[in-house]
């Protein structure tokens, strides 16, 4: 069984720019869950995905934007960068109405805004 | 909405005494609960979690959890600490979304620290 798998690990940008964030869900879950997480702070949620369509979204601008593949892998973009969006970015997967609905996280990837 | 506090920001202890991180949440439904650690540099490994069974919830690493709805808290427990506990705790509990789905809200998370 292949847990949750992020890319890239690290990732350097400028105010302005634009980034994509990848995420493969853990075999078997049909849902992916994006959650940012600041430093020394517990993270928080951004927004979910279930069958290819977003399902709840934290108190993030719609700069924050994801997809969902058929494949059930995930994209988080975030455009016009903001230094405060430095933070770990984590996927989560989890499956949705099979009664297991516990999120299980990938390593995260680190943004640094400069 | 949901809520959920953890008392304490840093809890130290020596090596081989009893761990108790405290946390206390708000919900306006029957809450899923769940801890989850962080140790440096990685993700978010599930210790354990109460999904409206028994109150006194087993993890992983010698960790429980007991659930007291008439205090709303949720405190993980070990009965000796380990050096390898050293890490960040958060309490975490979970809202429905639209479609049956689960968004999690986490506490401000509790650094443990253990001594030789």
């Amino acid at each position: 069984e292949t847990g949750v798998t992020q890319s890239p690990t690290h990732l350097i940008k400028t105010r302005g720019q634009q980034v994509t964030l990848r995420c493969s869900s853990q075999s078997g879950h049909n849902t992916v869950s994006w959650y940012q997480q600041a430093l020394g702070q517990g993270p928080q949620f951004i927004f979910q995905y279930y069958r290819e369509e977003e399902n709840g979204r934290g108190n993030f601008p719609p700069r924050f934007s994801g997809l969902q593949f058929p494949n059930y892998s995930s994209e988080l973009n975030v455009n016009a960068l903001e230094l405060d969006d430095s933070a770990l970015y984590l996927c989560a997967s989890s499956l949705v109405g099979g009664g297991q609905e516990t999120q299980y996280f990938g390593p995260g990837t680190r943004l640094l805004v400069l | 909405a949901q809520s959920v506090t953890q008392l304490d920001s840093h809890v130290s202890v020596s090596e081989g005494t009893p761990v108790l991180l405290r946390c206390n949440y708000s919900s306006s439904y029957s809450p899923s609960l769940f801890w989850y650690v962080q140790h440096p540099n990685k993700g978010l490994q599930l210790l354990l979690k109460y999904t409206s069974a028994a109150t006194l919830v087993k993890g992983i690493n010698g960790f429980e959890a007991e659930f007291k709805k008439s205090e709303t808290s949720f405190h993980l427990t070990k009965p000796s600490a380990h050096m390898s506990d050293a890490a960040e705790y958060f309490c975490v509990v979970s809202d429905r979304g639209r479609n049956a789905g689960n968004m999690l809200t986490f506490g401000g998370g509790t650094r443990l620290m253990v001594k030789p």
